[in-house]
């Protein structure tokens, strides 16, 4: 079945540098692609859905690129601030799969320093 | 519209304990989740509901847990007997059909004793 490799597990960054990170998955038929950001204490809050026919996806700071060639997904912070200090997990949705399931990445934490 | 809400957001059992957990899922959506998420593993799928039939029930975790869905807007996932090894959030998550994202709830987490 499909499996997603996250990476970094770990990042930290300076106030004003980017961050960036990489979903590699193995199913050439996936579909929709999904980021979502995890704040201390709290649960999932999503922060884009991707289709497969859009390599480029703009969100307030961050942009998603999708390569479907070499089965990438990567999450671009441009200007990180420490509001962004959370977990981010990809996830993947299969095509012709069965229901509405989710393969999620193992998620990275990200910490923003002042 | 209220998201999805989980009760109680925070459990501590004694090993061999009986505990449930509660999820109400977003007013209108089809599809109900349960999922573990531990650092070692992150998130794990528990058990899957669509309009309140059991789809997925995760192989490893069938023995001693159980989802169940009585109504549309309410499910439980017991846990029987717990064991320390279950110490971890337990997250609710609901979507609308297909091809729609996943809304989280804000999960319980469990310590075992």
């Amino acid at each position: 079945g499909e499996q997603v490799e996250q990476r970094p597990p770990h990042l930290s960054v300076r106030e004003g540098d980017s961050a960036v990170i990489i979903c590699t998955y193995t199913d050439p038929n996936s579909y929709y692609f999904f980021w979502y950001k995890q704040e201390p204490g709290a649960g999932l809050q999503l922060l884009m859905k991707v289709f497969s026919s859009t390599e480029i996806n703009e969100g307030q700071g961050f942009t998603v690129l999708l390569n479907k060639k070499d089965k990438q997904l990567s999450l671009n912070l441009t200007a990180a601030h420490p509001g962004d200090s959370a977990v981010y997990f990809c996830a993947v949705r299969n095509y012709g799969s069965s229901g509405n399931k989710l393969i999620f990445g193992i998620g990275t934490l990200l910490s923003v320093k002042p | 519209d209220a998201g999805v809400t989980q009760t109680p957001r925070h459990e501590v059992a004694e090993k061999g304990q009986t505990i449930i957990l509660k999820c109400e899922p977003v007013s209108g959506h089809n599809d109900l989740f349960w999922y573990r998420q531990t650092k070692i593993q992150g998130l794990e799928l528990l058990s899957y509901f669509r309009s309140k039939s059991l789809m997925e029930d995760g192989g490893a975790f069938k023995d001693r847990f159980k989802a169940e869905m009585l109504n549309s807007s309410f499910s439980t996932l017991k846990i029987q007997p717990t064991e320390p090894k279950d110490s971890a959030v337990y997250l609710c998550a609901s979507s609308f059909w297909d091809y729609a994202e996943q809304f989280f709830g804000p999960g319980t987490r469990l310590t075992v004793l």
